[in-house]
């Protein structure tokens, strides 16, 4: 899991409720990056954030925002729009800039919702 | 589309014995394929990768990789596997023609070695 920490490990929302991923890496990554996880589905990519300050949307960014307003943050709402977001959910960084560079994870955040 | 398929939902091994989890893809042009490994309630770990050159890639804890152009197939391999490789394993391909950093990932294969 590296120098990529997310908190917390085990999340548990109520119906309509906003709830927020942390994510923080210390290895001084240009790159950030929010994925799901469900069953049998692999890995899905919600959003990206190449530099401070800009994101762009992955290919299930509906019911989820974020902000990255410093280097080593990229943190994830999850809203009350998003239809089933009961899953694991992890967070990449990685160099920017080099199509070989490799994705590092942080150990997850499991969201149920109640 | 851009793909990944690992066809085998479930691998099962001796400990001891070779394994293989196979992988193949789908994707417009030469690709950049990774593998990854995940344990129980944790995040993804990364392996090994191929970019260019020699198809045959050596990774992480004595796996490796042959990548096969002909074939679209990129094989994880360990000569002689241990009960601690029992994991769910991850292929994934990031396709040259995307303008950024995105990585598409098969299903998934669990591996299975018993002692």
């Amino acid at each position: 899991d590296g120098g990529i920490t997310q908190s917390p490990k085990y999340l548990f929302r109520k119906e309509g409720q906003n709830v927020t991923l942390s994510c923080e890496q210390n290895l001084n990554h240009d790159a950030m990056y929010w994925y799901r996880q469900d069953p049998g589905q692999g890995l899905r990519l919600i959003y990206y954030s190449q530099i401070v300050n800009d994101f762009q949307k992955g290919d299930i960014a509906e019911g989820y925002s974020v902000s990255r307003e410093k280097k080593e943050s990229f943190p994830l709402t999850v809203t009350s729009a998003q239809k089933n977001p009961t899953a694991f959910y992890l967070c990449a960084s990685s160099l920017a800039g080099g199509w070989e560079n490799t994705q590092y994870f942080g150990p997850g955040t499991r969201l149920t919702v109640l | 589309a851009q793909s990944v398929a690992q066809p085998e939902d479930q691998v099962n091994v001796a400990e001891g014995n070779p394994l293989t989890v196979k992988c193949t893809y789908s994707v417009s042009g030469n690709p950049y394929l990774f593998w990854y490994v995940q344990y129980p309630n944790r995040g993804l770990q990364f392996l090994l990768k191929y970019i260019t050159g020699d198809n045959l890639v050596k990774g992480s804890y004595g796996f490796e990789a042959e990548f096969n152009k002909s074939q679209t197939s990129f094989h994880l391999k360990k000569p002689s596997a241990l009960v601690s490789d029992s994991a769910l394993y991850f292929c994934a391909v990031r396709p040259l023609n995307t303008g950024f950093q995105k990585l598409v990932f098969g299903t998934g294969t669990r591996l299975l070695v018993s002692p």
